[in-house]
């Protein structure tokens, strides 16, 4: 596809429920992050990979959060343990050598 | 105090006006600002870019940055009502080789008829 793409668009878990959330980002670019967007806030940075390398996890609220990307294009952001606080808009996005990040739809994860 | 501070709004601006959008951050070495632009429900979309001081223009847009008072803005010439949407400013930081976003939490515009 042309852009950046997410899948589920919408998850809903129960409290304690593992999730995974898909990123497939544009062909090619080398660089890809994830984001966490809280309601009426701007994104917050989880985490940074460039190819298959993990090179800046700092974001990533604690040690449920786990992300990969192992052949250097699709990613996958996984979520353990799911509690209320982890509700949010998670986004990805790509982006080639230059500056500008594509961002995909996001995924909106509800934790009931 | 957040790396990047923008008035949260919402900024009511009458159709055929200006918009000013205001952004401060506190890292001094930054070197990459941005505008993104989020429509509710929706996610951020690229409007401009700056580097160097001054002005940048883009159809009806003009970017400033004054790297030496730490803030960056936006004007939205002839405002029109699908201008309505959520403004982050974005800096790219330079502590690390590859340069970690941060953004800041948003103005809300809305352009009324």
């Amino acid at each position: 596809g042309a852009g950046v793409s997410q899948s589920p668009r919408y998850k809903v878990a129960k409290r304690g429920q593992d999730v995974a959330l898909r990123c497939d980002p544009i062909s090619g670019h080398v660089s890809l992050f994830w984001y966490q967007q809280a309601l009426g806030q701007g994104p917050e940075f989880l985490t940074y990979f460039q190819n298959e390398a993990q090179l800046d996890k700092s974001g990533l609220p604690s040690d449920r959060f786990f992300a990969e990307r192992p052949e250097g294009s699709v990613s996958t952001l996984k979520i353990q343990r799911t509690q209320q606080e982890d509700s949010a808009v998670y986004l990805c996005a790509s982006s080639s050598l230059s500056d500008t990040q594509y961002f995909g739809p996001g995924t909106r994860l509800t934790v009931l | 105090q957040k790396e990047v501070e923008q008035n949260s709004g919402p900024l009511s601006v009458p159709e055929g006006a200006i918009a000013s959008l205001n952004c401060t951050y506190s890292d001094r070495g930054s070197q990459s600002f941005f505008w993104y632009r989020q429509y509710s429900g929706k996610s951020p979309e690229l409007i401009m870019s700056i580097y160097s001081n001054g002005d940048k223009e883009d159809g009806r847009f003009t970017a400033q940055l004054n790297k030496a008072s730490q803030y960056v803005s936006l004007l939205i010439r002839d405002s029109q009502p699908s201008d309505s949407a959520t403004y982050l400013c974005a800096v790219k930081s330079s502590g690390d080789s590859w340069g970690k976003f941060q953004f800041g939490a948003g103005t809300q515009v809305v352009v009324t008829p």
